[in-house]
């Protein structure tokens, strides 16, 4: 079964605008990653945290993690056309496996 | 920079014939997957590879055999098609040695039907 739970499931901002998304998970982790999916398209990374880490930042987006809470979440800041894509949360037990959530589909409006 | 290369990008089958998806990859990952991904849902582990000569099952393998050529190439088969095995396919490489980090590098994904 899948370890990560994203919400929401979709998402409709206006450009400039932040989008945050949130990831759950259940069992221990030894990072937590988010990727990207354009339509039609394979997975691309964006940022990894790890267990011991509880903020992240990489250009506009920034990542949280709890691990008392077992969430992430994502933010994307001043959001553009081009950051329309679907995004997942993967998180890494350190067993040569990922485990994906189902995603957040967001699409910016211009 | 060809990185993650997945032959077809389509393919209809009827229920019953069989088939190859290939998977090559050009980084010199010693780790290789294979996804599906169905509407709704996320990506869901078939088969992987922790290093060459070696492979193991996912969450959803029934229906599927792999096999690790080489370092390079990682294929996956269907020897039976169904239905339910309609999706999009996906390879992926990483090489978790490197600071014991799975980041994962994606193909352009295999659109299967079967009809």
């Amino acid at each position: 079964s899948q370890q990560g739970e994203e919400d929401p499931q979709a998402l409709s901002i206006q450009e400039g605008e932040n989008a945050t998304m949130n990831c759950s998970y259940k069992t221990s982790i030894n990072n937590l990653q988010w990727y990207r999916q354009n339509s039609g398209r394979g997975l691309v990374h964006l940022i990894l945290i790890r267990s011991n880490e509880r903020e992240k930042h990489s250009g506009r987006l920034r990542v949280t993690l709890d691990t008392s809470k077992k969430s992430s979440s994502l933010l994307i800041t001043a959001s553009r056309a081009a950051d329309t894509a679907s995004y997942f949360c993967a998180t890494d037990g350190n067993d040569y496996k990922l485990s994906f959530g189902a995603g957040t589909t967001v699409t910016v409006r211009a | 920079n060809a990185g993650v290369t997945q032959t077809p990008k389509f393919q209809v089958l009827k229920t019953g014939q069989s088939m190859t998806l290939q998977c090559a990859q050009d980084m010199n990952h010693n780790s290789m997957y294979w996804y599906r991904q169905d509407p709704g849902m996320g990506l869901r582990l078939i088969y992987y590879s922790a290093s060459e000569g070696t492979t193991d099952k996912g969450e959803v393998p029934n229906g599927y055999n792999v096999s690790r050529l080489n370092k390079r190439e990682f294929s996956l088969r269907l020897e039976s098609a169904a239905p339910s095995q309609t999706s999009v396919y996906f390879c992926a490489s990483s090489d978790p040695s490197a600071g014991a980090l799975n980041i994962q590098y994606f193909g352009a994904g295999t659109r299967l039907s079967v009809l």
